[in-house]
């Protein structure tokens, strides 16, 4: 997985509770992506970020926050998790900007709002 | 709106035996289609990446094929195999300039080798 990984992997929580996943690279990447995968839906955009503490948003930003405070760590939080947001979530990242350049995946951390 | 449509939904092949999966987009302007293989509780894991002026990008037993004008593409896997058996993903890039982000992902194919 290009030395991208994911925590937690599998997370169940309650509706209204914050969750931040964590997603850390050794790579170097200057670029790194959330997505959300779901059935029946292509892999979504939710925030992306394209240096330290240079993130914006993607299609399906809002219930969503992310920081990035180093180059190697992007944390996605849900600050009042819903049901709508039981999904798999990816990170990706990339070299350069996401239209030219190859993008890496992590193995994904799969949430459970209950 | 940009939209990947991928075909068939689900396909069940023979160990051996040759398949093509179908990948139509409306993205324009366009700068380059990829696909990738999802294999179940993984992340995505690309294959080949083909920019407008190519029109075939072969990675092993995989072949991907792209016409630009009718904005089609397709992937062959010759010879599969039991792990050939994943979901493949076709993902457009439209073209923006530089700094761009969105990328437009197909719903995959889910392809089942059986033996």
């Amino acid at each position: 997985d290009a030395g991208i990984t994911q925590s937690p992997r599998h997370k169940v929580t309650e509706t209204g509770t914050p969750v931040t996943l964590r997603c850390h690279q050794t790579e170097n990447h200057r670029y790194m992506y959330w997505y959300r995968q779901d059935p029946g839906h292509g892999l979504r955009l939710i925030h992306y970020s394209y240096g330290v503490k240079d993130t914006d948003k993607g299609e399906v930003s809002d219930g969503y926050s992310v920081s990035r405070s180093k180059t190697e760590d992007f944390l996605l939080t849900l600050e009042s998790a819903t049901s709508s947001q039981t999904s798999v979530y990816f990170c990706a990242i990339s070299d350069s900007d996401a239209s030219s350049y190859e993008q890496y995946f992590g193995p994904g951390t799969r949430l459970t709002v209950t | 709106k940009n939209q990947v449509e991928q075909s068939p939904q689900s396909l069940i092949i023979l160990e051996g035996k040759n398949c093509t999966l179908q990948c139509n987009y409306t993205v324009s302007p366009f700068s380059n289609l990829r696909w990738y293989k999802q294999d179940t509780g993984r992340g995505p894991v690309s294959l080949t990446i083909m920019t407008f002026s190519e029109n075939t990008k072969s990675n092993g037993r995989y072949t991907a094929t792209l016409d630009a004008d009718t904005k089609q593409s397709s992937l062959h896997i010759t010879a599969s195999q039991l792990s050939d058996s994943a979901s493949y993903i076709c993902v457009v890039s439209p073209y923006s300039g530089a700094g761009s982000y969105q990328l437009t992902f197909g719903k995959g194919t889910k392809l089942s080798v059986i033996p």
